[in-house]
């Protein structure tokens, strides 16, 4: 069956960067984009931006771009998102996700102190 | 950005009772394909959030007959229709009509 199997929890010093896992399963990696949402402490969610694993094609939230970058490994089948200079704003849990099939992983915390 | 905006439930919401969840658009996701970019997500406490609807109106595998999703190109209904105590969470409408793909403030439902 389908799985996204994310990272473990991180934390990170503000100012630093995080490197973030989604490793997929169960289906052919190259063939359906992966988004990456991000969920502040009981708050909504918000779509970080994709990433076309076949090509390495992105797009993303312009209120993300700078802040979050999208990279993939075919050989292994797994996604990645690096966020850099870290500020408490950063703070949340992080998804990466097929959007619109049923498949989630089952996110990352991310916590920013020093 | 398209906004998307969800009402409220009356909660607690007797269990048995219909619950119906509304979500507008800021913008019509009526394609001229005549498809409607629309999702509607659950997630229960603790959870990751789970797909319920997609195109507006088409379940997802393995979802209760119980939810049904309808509307027109800014204004749509998630129902279910006999609340049962796993249903509670809160749950989310999301565009994928145009970047950035956009999610509802979500709608949380507590049962009785």
């Amino acid at each position: 069956q389908v799985k996204l199997l994310q990272s473990g929890a991180a934390l990170v010093k503000p100012g630093a960067s995080v490197k973030m896992s989604c490793k997929a399963s169960g289906y052919t990696f190259t063939d359906y984009w992966v988004s990456w949402v991000k969920q502040s402490h009981g708050k909504s969610l918000e779509w970080i931006g994709e990433i076309y694993p076949n090509s390495g094609a992105t797009n993303f939230n312009e209120k993300f771009k700078g802040k979050a970058t999208l990279t993939v490994d075919k050989s292994t089948s797994t996604a990645y998102m690096e966020l850099s200079r870290l500020t408490s704003e950063d703070s949340a849990i992080y998804y990466c996700t097929r959007l619109g099939a049923p498949y989630w992983g089952q996110g990352v915390m991310v916590t920013v102190s020093s | 950005d398209i906004v998307m905006t969800q009402g409220a439930l009356p909660n607690p919401v007797p269990s048995g009772e219909s619950a119906s969840i509304t979500c507008q658009s800021s913008k019509s996701l009526l394609h001229s394909n005549g498809k409607t970019y629309l999702n509607w997500y659950l997630q229960r406490p603790g959870q990751s959030p789970q797909l319920l609807i997609y195109w507006m109106s088409t379940r997802a595998s393995g979802v209760s007959d119980r939810f049904s999703g309808s509307g027109s190109g800014t204004d749509f209904t998630l129902k279910i229709s006999s609340v049962e105590a796993e249903d509670v969470g809160v749950y989310y409408c999301q565009q994928f009509l145009e970047y950035p793909f956009t999610f509802g403030s979500g709608t949380k439902l507590e049962i009785k």
